[in-house]
């Protein structure tokens, strides 16, 4: 079962480039959300979306924008790369909001930006 | 002070060994308690959900303290294979999508 599946796995980036982050899930979830981890800092919510056609901030949405493109889909934008933005970039799903039961994460994509 | 808090180890311990964490958090509305377990460069997956009665799944147990404001998780009998970071995670908000992670402990079991 493929679960939530990201692209790309890793990506290198200049600063000041764009570049999307596409996450699907295929376990008929209603809510997505986009994480980051550093080091020392545990994971960061970026962006959520409770159910298809909304979206909302989280924690740390400066310098990212989302897209609910539908309900498998959930994408992550990056208009001009920073390289504080570099890092790990989670994608998760959940039935219904986090809160009340489990997130299922993808795999992880690794992002560098020089 | 961080919503949530967690000592980050590492945690050396031999086989065998019982093992406790601890974790903080700061919002004494919070409704919603998780542990969750991440392996060395994978992603995080849920460990077990904590009530308030405690729960317990095998040699895992988890406990919450309402009135200290902390989770704790204790690990009996520990495998080679329990090595991970466990985060903490703590929903304050009791809405989707507002969970607030710890940044984790890191476990190593040795032979």
């Amino acid at each position: 079962n493929a679960g939530v599946t990201q692209t790309p796995k890793f990506q290198v980036l200049k600063t000041g480039q764009s570049m999307t982050l596409q996450c699907a899930q295929d376990m008929n979830h209603n809510s997505m959300y986009w994480y980051r981890q550093d080091p020392g800092m545990g994971l960061r919510l970026i962006y959520y979306s409770a159910s298809e056609g909304t979206t909302d901030k989280g924690e740390v949405p400066n310098g990212y924008n989302v897209s609910r493109l539908n309900k498998r889909e959930f994408s992550l934008r990056l208009e001009s790369a920073a390289p504080s933005q570099t890092s790990v970039y989670f994608c998760a799903s959940s039935v219904e909001g986090a809160g009340a039961g489990e997130l299922f994460f993808g795999e992880g994509s690794r992002l560098t930006v020089l | 002070r961080k919503e949530v808090e967690q000592d980050p180890g590492p945690f050396n311990v031999p086989e065998g060994a019982t093992v406790a964490f601890n974790c903080t958090y700061s919002n004494s509305a919070s409704q919603s308690f998780f542990w969750y377990r991440q392996d060395c460069r994978k992603e995080p997956k849920l460990l077990m959900s904590v009530y308030s009665s405690g729960n317990e799944d095998g040699r895992f147990t988890a406990q919450l303290n309402r009135a200290s404001q902390y989770i704790s998780l204790l690990i009996r009998d520990s495998k080679l294979s329990d090595s991970a970071t466990y985060l903490c995670v703590v929903n304050p908000y009791n809405q989707g999508g507002k969970l607030i992670f710890g940044q984790g402990t890191e476990l190593s079991v040795k032979p």
